[in-house]
């Protein structure tokens, strides 16, 4: 079965400033999905930007990109510019065909004026 | 429209009560999601449609049983409830139950257990 990890329960950042949030994923699989999902504390939860595995380039949203690491299973969250509505949980997820989206266990941003 | 829908927003029943959950989206999907979501804890998916064609998480109780009318609407039956299965239920939507689509969730529906 398929794991995602996300080392970092918290993290803060500087409003302004930039973060890093951490995410590997345990597979066997050569073609698969990755996401980030962030749910803000209203809970609505909402997909921030999304990664094919057989792409190399790193996708890209506006302030939000991804650092995609196919060897070492590692597809890190970097934040721009971070904004008071940065601040929520952050959700990687994984999926491959045949199975359904898994989660990591999240990270809570938090941003600091 | 964008939108995913819940109600009620917050619930709270006894163990021997029977309520429902609803949930409706107008995005033209074809796949549904119920997940729970304990506190910090990311989302567990319990049941999805995708076409009417139910799948089932087998490790959800039966006291838990999903409905979907249309390709629009989706319920979720509670029937004889444990404090344990109090918890945020969400609901999501995506074009079809192919996972790498984005998946649309609603607010919740705050659930406790009395």
């Amino acid at each position: 079965a398929q794991t995602v990890t996300q080392s970092q329960p918290e993290m803060s950042v500087q409003e302004a400033e930039t973060v890093t949030l951490s995410c590997t994923y345990d597979t066997s699989e050569s073609d698969y999905y990755l996401f980030w999902y962030k749910q803000p504390p209203s809970r609505q939860m909402i997909l921030v930007i999304r990664q094919e595995a057989y792409k190399q380039q790193n996708a890209t949203e506006n302030r939000f990109s991804v650092n995609f690491q196919k060897a070492a299973k590692s597809f890190s969250l970097k934040i721009s510019d971070s904004q008071l509505g940065d601040a929520a949980m952050y959700f990687c997820a994984y999926y491959n065909a045949g199975n359904m989206l898994t989660f990591g266990g999240g990270t809570r941003l938090m941003v600091k004026p | 429209d964008t939108e995913v829908t819940q109600t009620p927003k917050h619930l709270v029943m006894g163990m021997t009560n029977k309520k429902s959950l609803k949930c409706e989206q107008h995005m033209g999907h074809r796949a549904m999601y119920w997940y729970k979501q304990k506190a910090k804890k990311p989302p567990e998916l319990m049941f999805v449609y995708s076409y009417e064609k139910l799948s089932i998480n087998e490790s959800v109780p039966s006291r838990f049983s999903p409905e979907c009318p249309n390709s629009s609407l989706l319920n979720l039956h509670l029937h004889a409830l444990q404090p344990e299965d109090s918890a945020l239920y969400l609901c999501a939507s995506s074009q079809d139950g192919r996972g790498y689509n984005e998946q649309f969730f609603g607010p919740g529906t705050r659930l406790t257990v009395l």
